[in-house]
C-alpha cells in the first residue's frame, strides 16, 4: 500500500476564485488518479494523472476547468478553476503503486463553495 | 457498459446482527476486478477486498465476509456480529482493465446501534 497525503483537508471559497488541491505520496507509484464526490453521491473519476504530460479527463470533465499536473512519482496536483456552489464535493486523489493493482485513496479535500 | 448497481441504500442494525450488502455488476470483459470500499464518516475510502474474475472463492476476514458468484453477476459483503464501529458508507467497485478506472456503486450507509 502507500501513505497520501493531501491538501488542504478542507476549504471554504468564494465563487469564481480557485483552490489547488496537492497529493503526496510517500512512495514513487505508477498511476496517480482525481476523483469527485458530491454530496451524498457517490465517487465519479475526474482523471487519470500522467507523469510528464498532460492528463487523461473522462467525458463531463475538462482540463480548462480541472488542471492537473504530476511532476513526479509522489506529487500531483488538481485545481479546481473559477468556482462555483456546485463545485463543493469531496476531492479525493487515489493512486496505484504497480499498474493493475489495488488503488488506495487519500483522505480528501472538502471543498464548499460560497 | 460498465455498472455497479447497490439497490440497499440504507441497511439498520442493532448491534451483534448480521448485515449483508448487495453488489451486482454488469461488464462485458471476461477479466475484471471487483473491489469494497469503506467510508467511515471522517470521508476517508478504506479498502477493504479485491477480487479478480477467476477466483470465486469466497472470502473471510474477521468479522468479514465476501460471497462472489459469476453466475449472477453478484459481489456481496457480509458483517457478522456487527458493532457501532462498522457505521459507514460501503462502495462496491468494478474496474475491468489495467488503467485502474474505477466504476463505484452508489453506496450502502451502514448504521448500527449500540
Amino acid at each position: 500500500s502507500a501513505v497520501i497525503s493531501q491538501k488542504p483537508s478542507r476549504d471554504i471559497c468564494q465563487r469564481g476564485t480557485s483552490l489547488t488541491i496537492q497529493c503526496q505520496v510517500d512512495s514513487q507509484v505508477t498511476m496517480m488518479f482525481w476523483y469527485r464526490q458530491q454530496p451524498g453521491q457517490s465517487l465519479t473519476l475526474i482523471a487519470t494523472a500522467n507523469q510528464g504530460s498532460e492528463a487523461t479527463y473522462e467525458s463531463g470533465f475538462v482540463i480548462d476547468k480541472f488542471p492537473i499536473s504530476r511532476p513526479n512519482l509522489t506529487f500531483s496536483t488538481l485545481t479546481v478553476s473559477n468556482m462555483s456552489p456546485e463545485d463543493s464535493s469531496i476531492y479525493l486523489c487515489s493512486v496505484e503503486v504497480v499498474a493493475g493493482d489495488t488503488q488506495y485513496f487519500g483522505p480528501g479535500t472538502r471543498l464548499t463553495v460560497l | 457498459a460498465q455498472k455497479v448497481t447497490q439497490a440497499q441504500t440504507e441497511i439498520s442494525v442493532v448491534e451483534k446482527e448480521d448485515v449483508t450488502l448487495d453488489c451486482v455488476y454488469e461488464t462485458r470483459d471476461t477479466t475484471y476486478y471487483l473491489f469494497w470500499y469503506k467510508q467511515p464518516p471522517s470521508g476517508e475510502l478504506v479498502f477493504l477486498i479485491r477480487r479478480n474474475s477467476f477466483d470465486e472463492q469466497n472470502e473471510i476476514s474477521g468479522r468479514y465476509s465476501w460471497n462472489f458468484q459469476k453466475s449472477t453477476s453478484s459481489f456481496n459483503f457480509t458483517i457478522t456480529a456487527s458493532q457501532v464501529v462498522d457505521s459507514a458508507v460501503y462502495f462496491c467497485a468494478l474496474s475491468s482493465n489495467s488503467w485502474g478506472k474505477l466504476q463505484f456503486g452508489a453506496g450502502t450507509q451502514v448504521v448500527v446501534t449500540p
